[in-house]
């Protein structure tokens, strides 16, 4: 069955770096579009990253523009999102989500991963 | 930027309906999406393309479209569709997906 499965999350201190792994299986990789989405505690839905299906092409929220970076290993069927500069205001669950090849919804869902900054 | 507006919350007693809307220039020319996030839980995809069930969601949900404002309507609600429930879309040139802020529906 098709699986978004998160990883890498912690706590880090303010200026600090940490790397998110979404590790899929059940689908094709190369056939979707996967998404970074995050949510902090107690607030909504933020949408922060994309990759197109061979990684060239990226779009980023502007909250994050800069200081992340989403790329995609096609042979591990694995996507990351790269975060630098992390701010107290990063602090949140970070989700991968699948988007339909139909049109722009999000149709699986991994579990999330806490990232915590705070010194 | 773009943004999505929803109501912060709803509250309907069991049996009612519930209505949420979700308000964005460019909804006219993208499809609206609707999310459904319990406590603890990822976000279910509950409606697509504006009017459309996902797979497995009971016929009492609903979406409409009037304009640059979308509608989820649940019907007859009941005591397990307490929950936060998000509208997301593109803008208009499709580079940028949003969320609306969240719609916290209380079963009275």
């Amino acid at each position: 069955q098709v699986q978004l499965v998160e990883s890498g999350g912690g706590v880090v201190q303010p200026g600090g770096s940490l790397r998110l792994s979404c590790a899929i299986s059940g689908f094709t990789f190369s056939s979707y579009v996967i998404h970074w989405i995050r949510q902090a505690p107690g607030k909504g839905l933020e949408w922060v990253a994309v990759a197109s299906y061979d990684g060239t092409e990226k779009h980023y929220a502007d909250s994050v523009k800069g200081r992340f970076t989403i790329s995609r290993d096609t042979s591990s069927s694995t996507l990351y999102l790269q975060m630098t500069s992390l701010r107290p205001e990063d602090t949140a669950v970070y989700y991968c989500a699948r988007e339909r090849n139909t049109d722009a919804a999000f149709d699986f869902w991994g579990q999330g991963t806490m990232v915590t900054i705070s010194s | 930027s773009y943004e999505l507006t929803q109501p912060p919350s709803v509250s309907v007693s069991p049996g009612q309906t519930a209505r949420i809307t979700c308000s964005g220039d460019a909804l006219p020319q993208q499809y609206t999406y609707w999310y459904q996030q319990k406590p603890g839980q990822a976000p279910k995809l509950v409606i697509y393309q504006d009017t459309e069930r996902s797979s497995g969601i009971p016929e009492r949900f609903s979406g409409s479209s009037s304009g640059t404002t979308v509608t989820l309507t649940i019907s007859g609600v009941q005591a397990e569709d307490e929950a936060d429930y998000y509208c997301q879309s593109t803008n208009s040139s499709g580079r940028l997906w949003v969320f609306g802020g969240g719609t916290k529906l209380t079963v009275l």
